[in-house]
């Protein structure tokens, strides 16, 4: 069936860099995505969501772009800091209330 | 409180055994939705509730679990004759958005299960 995937299970970066997280999608249908943050322990934290009319949407230090035409999404991280550390998940969600999660990137920050 | 509230935070129980996990979400979050997750996996989608309505139980592995939200804020899943594979943590989320809309879903700390 469709679902939501993610290229890299994990990702480690230097504090200061930038960092790039990936997700692809195959649900066409879906209009609205989300990127979730999950630290250890915790439940998953909203950071930034688009709508499929959009091409990129910017928040405080992160960016989230989408290609519909590779179905792809992505979040970069700028400046990556150590309280950056955590899973983080795509969601997507096709015109109606339940989202999709995918399987998470952990990604972890380097002093 | 501020935010979804969810207990037990831990539930133990032997198999065979029913549990109940209990969500309070935000005060005036019209939208509740129960996740399942497994380690290092996404939360996998079991219910949905609007109001007190339950609009689609589609994810609910099976007749062993139901869930109700009868005055359409708190809401209880309810495990009935427990099995090993059921262990895993259990999320409530909820929404100020009604069905059909876009929003963000705000998570509760989780319910741990663990069937032995």
């Amino acid at each position: 069936g469709e679902s939501v995937g993610l290229h890299l299970p994990t990702l480690s970066v230097q504090e200061g860099d930038n960092s790039i997280i990936n997700c692809a999608y195959s649900n066409s249908a879906s209009d609205y995505f989300i990127w979730y943050k999950q630290e250890s322990g915790k439940g998953p934290q909203f950071i930034i969501d688009i709508r499929s009319n959009m091409d990129k949407r910017q928040g405080q230090r992160v960016t989230v772009l989408l290609n519909k035409t590779v179905k792809h999404l992505s979040l970069q991280i700028a400046a990556t800091q150590p309280g950056d550390s955590a899973v983080y998940f795509c969601a997507e969600k096709m015109s109606n209330y339940k989202l999709t999660f995918g399987k998470g990137t952990l990604l972890t920050v380097n002093p | 409180g501020a935010g979804v509230s969810q207990s037990p935070r831990y539930k133990v129980t032997k198999r065979g055994q029913d549990v109940a996990l209990r969500c309070d979400p935000i005060s005036g979050h019209v939208s509740l939705y129960w996740y399942r997750q497994a380690l290092g996996q996404g939360p996998e989608f079991l219910t949905y509730f609007n109001y007190e309505a339950q609009q689609d139980k589609s994810g609910l592995p099976n007749d062993r679990f139901s869930a109700e939200r009868p005055e359409g804020s708190i809401s209880t899943l309810t495990i009935q004759r427990t099995e090993q594979r059921d262990s895993a943590m259990y999320r409530c989320a909820s929404s100020t958005r009604s069905g059909g809309g876009t929003g963000e879903l705000f998570f509760g700390e989780g319910s741990r299960l663990t069937v032995l």
